[in-house]
C-alpha cells in the first residue's frame, strides 16, 4: 500500500517550453502532497506544499509563477515548470501523505532542459 | 527554523561491523524525526520514525532530546544496507519535512 507514482520519469525539453509533471497516489487519498527538487549528490529541497482544493504554499525563494502547482483531486497533483531554462534541469520528486504524519515518495522525474 | 545535520557525507564499514549514522537537529518545538533510505536506483522510502520505537531491518534510532540527536544504529551491517540515508524532521501542523544532506553508507564484503 501507499504507492505514489510520477509521470513522466524523465523528460527532455527545449529552453522556453513548459513541462508538466504528474504525481498520483495510487491506493490512498492524499490531502497533502509535497514537491521537492534534488540536485546531483545533494539532499531534497522542499519547493512547495500542495493541499487539495487550495493554493499551494511555496517555500522561500521558489517562484510560484515559474513552478505552477495544481492539486485538483485527492489523488493527483501536477507541477508545471513554465518557460523552462537549463538551470531548471533537476530531479523533481513528489510525496503524498497517506495520513497526517507520514510521507510516501514518488520515484522522481528527471528534467533536462536543452 | 528547523535544521537537520548529518555530519558524515560518506561512511564505509565492513560486513558484520556495527554502524552508526549520526543525525542532529535544531527545532524549538517538539519534533518528529524520521530516517529515510534510498537504495540505488530506487525511490526514497521510510525506514523508521521515532514515535514508532521499532526496529526495521535491524536498524534502531533513539531520540535524545538533551543532545538533540537521532542517530541510526545497526549492530551488524550487511552488504544490502549499502544506500543513501537521510534523516528528516517534521515540526508544526503542516507536516513539512526538512531533510539532512544524507549519508552514503557503503558496506564492504
Amino acid at each position: 500500500g501507499a504507492v505514489v507514482s510520477q509521470h513522466p520519469s524523465w523528460v527532455i525539453c527545449k529552453s522556453g517550453t513548459s513541462v508538466k509533471i504528474e504525481c498520483r497516489s495510487l491506493d490512498f487519498q492524499a490531502t497533502t502532497m509535497f514537491w521537492y527538487r534534488q540536485f546531483p549528490k545533494q539532499s531534497l529541497m522542499l519547493m512547495a506544499t500542495s493541499n487539495e482544493g487550495s493554493k499551494a504554499t511555496y517555500e522561500q525563494g521558489v517562484e510560484k509563477d515559474k513552478f505552477l502547482i495544481n492539486h485538483a483531486s485527492l489523488t493527483l497533483s501536477t507541477l508545471t515548470v513554465t518557460s523552462a531554462h537549463p538551470e531548471d534541469s533537476s530531479f523533481y520528486i513528489c510525496s503524498a501523505d497517506s495520513r497526517a504524519d507520514t510521507q510516501y515518495f514518488g520515484p522522481g522525474t528527471r528534467l533536462t532542459v536543452l | 527554523a528547523q535544521r537537520v545535520t548529518q555530519p558524515e557525507k560518506l561512511l564505509s564499514v565492513f560486513k558484520g561491523a556495527p554502524v552508526e549514522l549520526k543525525c542532529n537537529y535544531s527545532y524549538s518545538g517538539s519534533p518528529e524525526l524520521f530516517w529515510y533510505v534510498q537504495y540505488s536506483r530506487q525511490r526514497l522510502q521510510l525506514l523508521l520514525r521515532h514515535i514508532s520505537r521499532e526496529s526495521i531491518k535491524g536498524f534502531t534510532a533513539d531520540l535524545n532530546k538533551g543532545e538533540t540527536s537521532f542517530h541510526l544504529k545497526k549492530p551488524f551491517a550487511q552488504e544490502e544496507d549499502s544506500a543513501m540515508y537521510y534523516c528528516a524532521l517534521s515540526g508544526g501542523s503542516n507536516y513539512k519535512l526538512t531533510f539532512g544532506k544524507g549519508t552514503l553508507l557503503t558496506v564492504n564484503p
